[in-house]
């Protein structure tokens, strides 16, 4: 069945690093647009980040633009997220999510269970 | 503004229908999508442009827009329908994804 699995979250430090992973499996990875989502705690949904499915398109939201770097290895199956320049903000769930795009429409399909990350020292 | 705005909660009970509006000055040029989120899971889609529901979503399920709004329409609300919902819809561009703040919906 479709399944996206995240890893890589754990504790960071204000100014440090992590990099999160998703593997995916049950369709074709190499076709599809991937997205990262976050969820701080107690509040909303917040878009984080978009990779097209040859890596050629990437975008970011505002928060985390220049800091975080979205990335691919097709013959994997598996999306990244470079973390960088942490700090308490970026205290979160991280969901990994399958992305269905088109010129006029750009919506999550399939959703990871998510993996949580915390900035503090 | 490209942001989306939904009411904070709303509540209802069981066998009522429930509308959770959305509205963003992007949605005209936008087709918006909703999303359930029950406490501790993923979010689950339950809504794609506008009005389209995927087969795994009970028909009570339905979705339907205006010129700067979109609606979600749960018909009978059961107590498994609590949870919380979100729009998604992206910037005029459709360069920016977006959620909406989300609507807590209690079933009384």
């Amino acid at each position: 069945q479709v399944q996206l699995v995240e890893s890589g979250g754990g504790l960071g430090q204000p100014g440090g690093s992590l990099r999160l992973s998703c593997a995916a499996s049950g369709f074709i990875f190499s076709d599809s647009y991937m997205s990262w989502i976050r969820q701080a705690p107690g509040k909303g949904l917040e878009w984080v980040s978009y990779i097209s499915s040859s890596s050629s398109d990437t975008n970011y939201g505002d928060s985390v633009k220049g800091r975080f770097t979205v990335s691919r290895d097709n013959a994997k199956n598996s999306l990244y997220l470079q973390m960088d320049s942490l700090s308490a903000e970026d205290t979160a769930v991280y969901y990994c999510a399958r992305a269905v795009v088109t010129t006029y429409y750009y919506y999550m399909d399939v959703w990871g269970r998510g993996t949580t990350v915390t900035v503090s020292s | 503004s490209d942001d989306l705005t939904q009411p904070p909660s709303l509540s209802v009970s069981p066998g009522q229908t429930a509308r959770i509006t959305c509205s963003g000055d992007a949605l005209p040029k936008q087709y918006a999508h909703w999303y359930q989120q029950k406490p501790g899971q993923a979010p689950v889609l339950v809504i794609y442009k506008d009005s389209e529901r995927p087969s795994s979503i009970p028909e009570r399920f339905s979705g339907s827009s205006s010129r700067t709004a979109v609606t979600l329409t749960i018909s009978g609300v059961q107590a498994e329908d609590e949870a919380d919902y979100y729009c998604q819809s992206a910037d005029s561009s459709g360069t920016y994804w977006v959620f909406g703040g989300g609507t807590k919906l209690t079933v009384l």
